[in-house]
C-alpha cells in the first residue's frame, strides 16, 4: 500500500525556522519526483516546490524561493523541506505528493502537516 | 501561466449533469489533470492529460480540451462527488499552477 505521512509541523514565530518530513512506503521511492503542496485554512492548493528523482534537480515558486529548500534521502525513503525566514503567509497545511516525472500529474498526496507562523 | 476555473461554487442535485471549466493564461497543449478534494481529505487525482482517467475513477467523469480551455464533466452526479476540484497545468514550471477551485454543493 502507498503511503506519504508528513510530519514537523508546528507553531513558530515569524522569522523562525522549520523543517518538515515526508516517509514514503509501498512504492520505488527513488523513481518519483516528490513535490511539496500548500493550503492555507480555507483557501485554494498552492504548489511550494519539487525535487527530481535523483535529487540533482529542484524548483520552488517565487513566494519561497531563497527561504525553503527541498530535499531527499533515497536510502531512507525520506523527502523533506527546510523552511527559513517563515511569515505568517506560509501559514498552511503542508502535502507531500508523488509524480513519475517532474511535470506529471500528483499520483498520491500525504495527509499534510500543519505549519502555522504567529505571534 | 494562471489557470481560472469557473463557476467558483456550484450548487447542483444528485442526478445532475455538471460542467467545470478551467481556462490556460497560454496554450498548454493537453497538459492538465483534475483532482477532488474533500473537506478533512488529501486531494485526489482524477484525470490528467485533459481527458486520461486515473485508475479507478468512476466513468461519470470525463475531461476534455485542449489549448486554453479545458472541461471537466460529471454526467450523473453522486452524493459522494459533493467536494472542491481544482484544475492544474503541467506544461512548464516553475510555477506548476492550480486553478483557484470550484466547489460543488448539494442543491
Amino acid at each position: 500500500e502507498v503511503q506519504v505521512v508528513e510530519s514537523g509541523g508546528v507553531v513558530v514565530q515569524p522569522g523562525g525556522s522549520l523543517r518538515l518530513s515526508c516517509a514514503a512506503s509501498g512504492f520505488t521511492f527513488d523513481e518519483y519526483s516528490m513535490h511539496w503542496v500548500r493550503q492555507p485554512p480555507g483557501k485554494g492548493l498552492e504548489w511550494v516546490s519539487l525535487i527530481s528523482w535523483h535529487g540533482e534537480e529542484t524548483s520552488y515558486s517565487d513566494s519561497v524561493k531563497g527561504r525553503f529548500t527541498i530535499s531527499r534521502d533515497n536510502d531512507k525513503n525520506s523527502l523533506f523541506l527546510q523552511m527559513n525566514g517563515l511569515r505568517i503567509e506560509d501559514t498552511a497545511l503542508y502535502y507531500c505528493a508523488k509524480s513519475t516525472g517532474n511535470l506529471e500529474p500528483f499520483d498520491f498526496w500525504g495527509q499534510g502537516t500543519l505549519v502555522t507562523v504567529s505571534t | 501561466i494562471q489557470l481560472t476555473q469557473s463557476p467558483s461554487s456550484l450548487s447542483a442535485s444528485v442526478g445532475d449533469r455538471v460542467t467545470i471549466t478551467c481556462r490556460a493564461s497560454q496554450v498548454i497543449s493537453s497538459y492538465l489533470a483534475w483532482y477532488q478534494q474533500k473537506p478533512g481529505q488529501a486531494p485526489k487525482l482524477l484525470i490528467y492529460a485533459a481527458s486520461t482517467f486515473q485508475s479507478g475513477v468512476p466513468s461519470r467523469f470525463s475531461g476534455s480540451g485542449s489549448g486554453t480551455n479545458f472541461t471537466l464533466t460529471i454526467s450523473s452526479l453522486q452524493p459522494e462527488d459533493f467536494a472542491t476540484y481544482y484544475c492544474q497545468q503541467l506544461n512548464t514550471y516553475p510555477p506548476i499552477t492550480f486553478g483557484q477551485g470550484t466547489r460543488l454543493e448539494i442543491k
